[in-house]
This record gives structure tokens, sequence and C-alpha cells, in this order.
């Protein structure tokens, strides 16, 4: 069965950094990547959607980038800033048994320090 | 901003006890989806509607809990009897459609079981 794999440990950064994290996924590619953002006690909240056709896409300072060779998706924050810290989830959408179907990694936590 | 409601926020329970979670999602939007989140975790699909129809329950406990949406609107979760492992998040979500969309997210429904 499809897998979705984030980084589980936490990622620290300095302030005014560039934060990147990783969403990996085997077997087939997905139609589309997207990516959330969680505040401890909260529901998730969108960020982007990047097709499989799409190799970047952007707002304001996130980045994402799709790799369907490495099947491999990058999630960068430029300049980050402490209210950047929060769990990062990845999830995938694809097709599995007859519909779409989407699947969330389990999140990377990050933390920006001043 | 049109946003997911849930409710209870939190609801605190005794084990082999009836409970219900309630879903307004955004106006207009056909696809819901129904989520449990236990800390530390991603959130896992637990159902997913179109219009009124299920399309995906394959990870729903369905000796203890059921789901509707009657009328392709709002939506209920229940739980009966509860038990200690159901301790979790709650988490409705809903889009404009199933494939190609963002989620939208409510803010959860974090259950105790005693």
């Amino acid at each position: 069965s499809q897998k979705i794999e984030q980084n589980s440990e936490a990622l620290n950064i300095q302030e005014g950094k560039t934060a990147t994290l990783t969403c990996n996924y085997t077997n087939y590619s997905p139609a589309y990547l997207q990516w959330y953002r969680q505040d401890p006690g909260r529901g998730p909240v969108f960020l982007l959607l990047i097709r499989e056709n799409e190799k970047e896409k952007r707002k304001e300072r996130l980045k994402v980038t799709f790799d369907t060779t490495l099947k491999q998706s990058l999630f960068h924050i430029t300049a980050s800033q402490p209210a950047d810290s929060a769990t990062y989830l990845c999830a995938q959408e694809g097709y599995s048994g007859g519909y779409q179907k989407v699947t969330f990694g389990i999140g990377t936590k990050l933390q920006v320090i001043p | 901003e049109a946003e997911v409601a849930q409710s209870p926020r939190y609801k605190i329970t005794e084990k082999s006890q009836a409970v219900a979670f309630w879903c307004d999602p955004i106006s207009g939007h056909a696809t819901l989806y129904w989520y449990r989140q236990i800390l530390g975790q991603g959130p896992e699909l637990l159902v997913q509607f179109q219009d009124e129809s299920v399309v995906d329950d394959s990870q729903l406990p369905k000796d203890r809990f059921s789901a509707e949406r009657l009328k392709g609107v709002d939506s209920t979760l229940k739980i009966q009897p509860a038990e200690l492992g159901d301790s979790a998040m709650y988490l409705c979500a809903s889009s404009r459609a199933a494939t190609g969309y963002e989620q939208y997210f409510g803010p959860g429904t974090r259950l105790t079981v005693t």
C-alpha cells in the first residue's frame, strides 16, 4: 500500500534561516501533494497544493517542490520567524480502490528559535 | 470567511457509554471527511462522504463507529460503546470536491474516555 513518510524528529532552526521539510512517498506517484500547518490543539490549515506535473509552487515565503523521480516533496520556509513554529503535515492524494484518497504523514515539528 | 463547525469541542465520557460528534461543513462543499488524530500522529481518515454517500469507510471500526450525512450537508459521527483507546482528537474537514482541492478543517473534538 502507498505510504507517506515525514521526518518525525523535530527541526530546530534559527530565526531568519530557511527551514526545509521533507516528505517521501512509496510506490506510485500521487496526483497531488498538499502541505498543512497544525498548531497544538487545533485543526490543520491548508498551505499549498502541488500537482504531479508541477515542479514548484510558491506562496509568499513558502515554496513546495515535487520530484517524481526521487518520490519526494520539499517544503521551504524562507526568512523563518518564531511565529512559523508549528507542526507541518504532508498529505498525498491518489487513486486507491477506485477513488481519490488523501493520506497524511505524521508531520514534522518546526521550532524557530529567536 | 466560512468555517467548518464542530461540536462539542471537548467531551469526557466513561467507557461503554455512547458519544456523538457533529460537523457542519462549509456551504457548497460536496466532500466531507472525518479523521481521528492521536497525539504525535497525522490525521487518520475514518470516513469520507461525497454528498450523502460514503465513498471510503475502510478504516472505520464498524462494530462501534457509525457516520451519517443524511441530506448531504451536516454529519454525525457516533461511537457506541466507547473504549479507552478511542481517546483522541476527532477532526471534520470539507472540500469542494474529492480531488484536487484543499481541505478545510474544523477545530476538532477532543474526546477523553475514562
